[in-house]
């Protein structure tokens, strides 16, 4: 159980192009889902916390208007990142909570963006 | 100072060795304990999760936690070159008083093992 998976596992773009990230949790109701990014050799990056219905609470730092969240059911979150440019280029992480609320999280396979 | 510290390595072990890995913290909120291993490319696969001090013990996996050092430990035992990747503490405050799970996890660096045959 606790099963999160991604899409897309990678993509390529071209800069100034929007790519969308989606992350589902497959077997429990996440009542909240995370999104981090991780560069070579770095630990996680927490960027955004996000709850069902509700907007995104971004960590500092991150822009709000470049990385979009939303949060439409228990079971998915999306994060769309506006007009990348290469130095958005990362892995990046989604996250989710058991709704019983555990602080556990269960993360996703990861996304590895590169933005040419 | 950051909140959680974790010694980078890279940790080079036999096959068979027993492992330690380590963390301290410095913010006495933290109630909540996890050790996540991540192999190259993928997403971190939770490992080991405590509540406060004590051990904890799951096949070749060890946890302890010691609040009054804010000291957190993670022992493999045989280690095998399938254990080499990797490995991060992380961990959390209580829920907010709203009951609803915050959860945001604050990690540490991350330990890179090999084991090697």
């Amino acid at each position: 159980g606790a099963v999160v998976s991604q899409h897309p596992s990678w993509v390529i773009c071209k800069s100034g192009t929007s790519v969308k990230i989606e992350c589902r949790s497959l077997d429990f109701q996440a009542t909240t889902m995370f999104w981090y990014r991780q560069f070579p050799k770095q630990s996680l990056m927490l960027m955004a916390t996000s709850n069902e219905g509700s907007k995104a609470t971004y960590e500092q730092g991150v822009e709000k208007d470049k990385f979009l969240i939303n949060h439409a059911s228990l079971t998915l979150s999306t994060l769309t990142v506006t007009s990348a440019h290469p130095e958005d280029s990362s892995f990046y992480i989604c996250s989710a909570s058991l709704l019983a609320g555990t602080e556990t999280q269960y993360f996703g396979p990861g996304t590895r963006l590169l933005v040419l | 100072q950051k909140e959680v510290e974790q010694d980078p390595g890279p940790l080079s072990v036999p096959e068979g060795a027993i492992v330690s890995l380590n963390c301290t913290y410095s913010n006495s909120a933290f109630q909540y304990f996890m050790w996540y291993r991540q192999y190259s490319r993928k997403g971190p696969e939770l490992l080991m999760y405590t509540y406060s001090s004590g051990n904890k013990e799951d096949g070749r996996f060890t946890a302890q936690v010691d609040k009054s050092s804010k000291y957190i430990s993670l022992f493999i035992r045989d280690s095998q070159p399938s254990d080499s990747a990797t490995y991060l503490c992380a961990m959390s405050r209580f829920p907010n008083a709203g009951g609803t799970s915050y959860g945001k996890l604050t990690f540490g660096q991350g330990t890179i093992l090999t084991v090697h045959p």
